[in-house]
């Protein structure tokens, strides 16, 4: 069975850039989160999708954006690029309620210049 | 906040030797889990353990939770090189929001 992939695995984009990355959960999962980890610390919650309907949002600025498709598969927009953006963006896929564990994706490393 | 944090941030042991690591939370929470990460690289799913249940065990891994002191710990059974990585706990809300510590960077010598 396939895990959760991620695409793609390292980007680099000039700071005021827009970047897209995009995150496909494991078969028959229906909820898909997004994190940011900077370096060195852990990683913080973004978003929350759960049957194409956001069910939260962390404590980001507007320029981060994020949907889920029909497919269950999900893209996380920023805009205006930072250079402080620059971090590894992690996808979590899980089945959705309680109790359920979180399989995470090899993530992708975006560096902003 | 609800972050989990992660005592202590590093520990240094022999390969044969057991790991602990401690994790403390400040609100009620759902459930527990304990995460892997080598160099940066995606996390790998260790154990959960609901808010109800006191004790897990998985393989090598032994994991508890005191919800009147909120923590947990997780200790690793005679542990490898292999083992070297930095460890999480994530405390998940109702909606399996997780909520990261800053981790334990344990590295296990041969």
């Amino acid at each position: 069975d396939a895990g959760v992939t991620q695409s793609p695995t390292h980007l680099i984009k000039t700071r005021g850039q827009h970047v897209t990355l995009r995150c496909s959960p494991i078969s028959g999962h229906k909820s898909v989160s997004w994190y940011q980890q900077v370096l060195g610390q852990g990683p913080q919650f973004i978003f929350q999708y759960y049957e194409k309907e956001e069910r939260g949002r962390g404590n980001f600025p507007d320029r981060f954006s994020a949907r889920q498709f029909p497919n269950y598969s999900s893209e996380l927009n920023v805009n205006a690029l930072l250079l402080g953006d620059s971090a590894l963006y992690l996808c979590a896929s899980s089945w959705g309620g309680r109790h359920t564990e979180a399989f995470f994706g090899q993530g992708t490393r975006l560096t902003v210049v | 906040s609800q972050q989990g944090e992660e005592d202590p941030q590093a520990l240094s042991i022999q390969e044969g030797e057991n790991a602990t690591m401690n994790c403390s939370y400040k609100t009620s929470i759902n459930n527990l889990q304990w995460y892997r990460q080598n160099s940066g690289r995606g996390l790998v799913h260790l154990i959960l353990i609901r808010s109800n249940e006191r004790e897990k065990h998985s393989g090598r891994l032994r994991v508890t939770l005191d919800t009147s002191k909120k923590s947990s710990s997780l200790l690793i059974t005679a542990s490898r090189a292999a083992d070297t990585a930095s460890y999480f706990c994530a405390t998940a809300d109702n909606f399996n929001k997780f909520y990261f510590g800053s981790g334990t960077k344990l590295n296990v010598k041969p």
